[in-house]
């Protein structure tokens, strides 16, 4: 079955701009979390999506936006573009609310901001 | 609060020696506890988990990780290393107070030498 699909895989976007990233989860999933990874600041969590409920955020300024359809698709949004927001974001998606960890990650989409 | 320990930022091991990545935690209840993998320019994949039961857990490629109550420890073994085993390797507990959130360790990086 199909993985975790996350696009674009790259991007480059320049200071102040803003940017939708995707992420489809395996079919059946109904949770998706997004983390960002930088190698300074290692994995962070960004937020986590339960049946288009948001269930977690983690500490990002408000640029930082999620959201989740009903066909639990997900899309995060960052607005107003830094330099430091340049990282890999990744979506992970779960069949229930991810109590047994049991995520599956997507390849990532490395943003790169100029 | 609820947090992980990767004491070791890299861990140098030559092909087929025994292997081990460390893992401490800190949790105010039960911890459930998990390791994943991460290869160059890919997301992270679930290796082992353990939530309850018997404290050696066996996963993917062959690794498996010990948990020990008393010095909240789960770390991760593999008898004999591979070259193919080099890769980025997280630990993560489950934070049962912060909905149920992951909460991540910064990484080891591990590298195998023919």
């Amino acid at each position: 079955k199909a993985g975790v699909t996350q696009t674009p895989r790259y991007l480059i976007k320049t200071r102040g701009q803003q940017v939708t990233l995707s992420c489809s989860p395996i079919s059946g999933h109904r949770s998706v979390s997004w983390y960002q990874q930088t190698p300074g600041q290692g994995l962070q969590f960004l937020f986590e999506y339960f049946s288009e409920t948001q269930r977690n955020k983690g500490n990002f300024p408000g640029r930082f936006s999620g959201r989740q359809f009903s066909n639990s698709r997900s899309e995060m949004n960052v607005s107003t573009l830094e330099l430091g927001d340049s990282a890999l974001y990744l979506c992970a998606s779960s069949l229930g609310q991810g109590v047994d960890g049991g995520y599956t990650f997507g390849s990532g989409t490395r943003l790169t901001v100029v | 609060a609820q947090s992980v320990a990767q004491p070791e930022d890299q861990v140098n091991v030559a092909e087929g020696n025994p292997l081990t990545v460390k893992c401490t935690y800190s949790v105010s209840g039960n911890p459930y506890l998990f390791w994943y993998v991460q290869y160059p320019n890919r997301g992270l994949q679930f290796l082992l988990k353990y939530i309850t039961g018997d404290n050696l857990v066996k996963g993917s490629y062959g690794f498996e990780a010990e948990f020990n109550k008393s010095q909240t420890s789960f770390h991760l073994k593999k008898p004999s290393a591979l070259v193919s085993d080099s890769a980025l390797y997280f630990c993560a507990v489950r934070d049962l107070d912060s909905n149920y959130q992951l909460i991540w360790g910064a990484g080891t990086k591990l590298i195998i030498k023919p």
